[in-house]
């Protein structure tokens, strides 16, 4: 079946702009994930859903970062004047219910790069 | 969720049996061990988990010490394919905490 899948792929934005970045999860998942991987760098985990819920945004690097989900299916990550800080590839992930041994299914990434 | 600690980098013969450690001392009793890696380029790919007993599937073992303080990932015959940075994460749900896991490069 299908998998994650994200889009764009790549993205190269000037600073200051705004970018979204989309997420389809796989399709029945009721969790989302977002994670960010710098250059040379672990992933850093960002927000969570479940359902269309986030309960925790702890996570995201500044108020300048907002996600979103709809239809307890596709998800939007939305960075508001971006900054070259924020070039990274960012990753989503989806899985069944939150708690529990579910495995997460990463898709491909969105490559960000902010000249 | 409990800090993971792994050796930085590991090489693997071909063909041999790749055995990749992890220290998780402060593992809570309901946190799972999970194991991921990650090939150049693409996303993380869930290996294997486990509470205490040892897992094994399709593609790993999962040794778990008794007292839960330590893991071993086990790849049984490894392949130039299984080349990647490989994760030891110790939580209890979806909000996986990445570390700067394991570099094993699998040689001919």
């Amino acid at each position: 079946g299908a998998g994650v899948s994200q889009s764009p792929s790549n993205k190269v934005t000037e600073k200051g702009k705004d970018v979204e970045l989309r997420c389809d999860p796989i399709s029945g998942h009721t969790a989302l994930y977002w994670y960010r991987q710098s250059l040379g760098q672990g992933l850093e985990f960002l927000i969570y859903f479940q359902g269309n819920s986030a309960p925790d945004k702890s996570g995201l690097p500044s108020d300048r970062f907002s996600a979103e989900r709809t239809g307890g299916s596709v998800s939007t990550l939305t960075i508001q004047r971006t900054q070259q800080e924020d070039s990274a590839v960012y990753l989503c992930a989806s899985s069944f219910p939150l708690v529990g041994t579910y495995e997460q299914y990463f898709g491909p990434g969105t490559r960000l790069t902010v000249t | 969720d409990a800090k993971t600690t792994q050796p930085t980098s590991m090489d693997c013969a071909e063909g041999r049996a790749a055995n990749l450690p992890c220290n998780h001392s402060t593992i809570s009793g309901n946190e799972y061990v999970y194991w991921y890696r990650q090939i150049h380029s693409q996303g993380p790919q869930y290996i294997i988990h486990g509470l205490k007993n040892n897992e094994t599937n399709e593609m790993a073992s999962l040794i778990i010490t008794e007292d839960r303080k330590s893991s071993t990932l086990i790849l049984p015959h490894a392949t130039l394919r299984d080349t990647a940075v490989y994760y030891c994460i110790a939580a209890y749900w979806g909000k996986l905490q990445f570390g700067a896991g394991t570099q094993v490069v699998v040689t001919p």
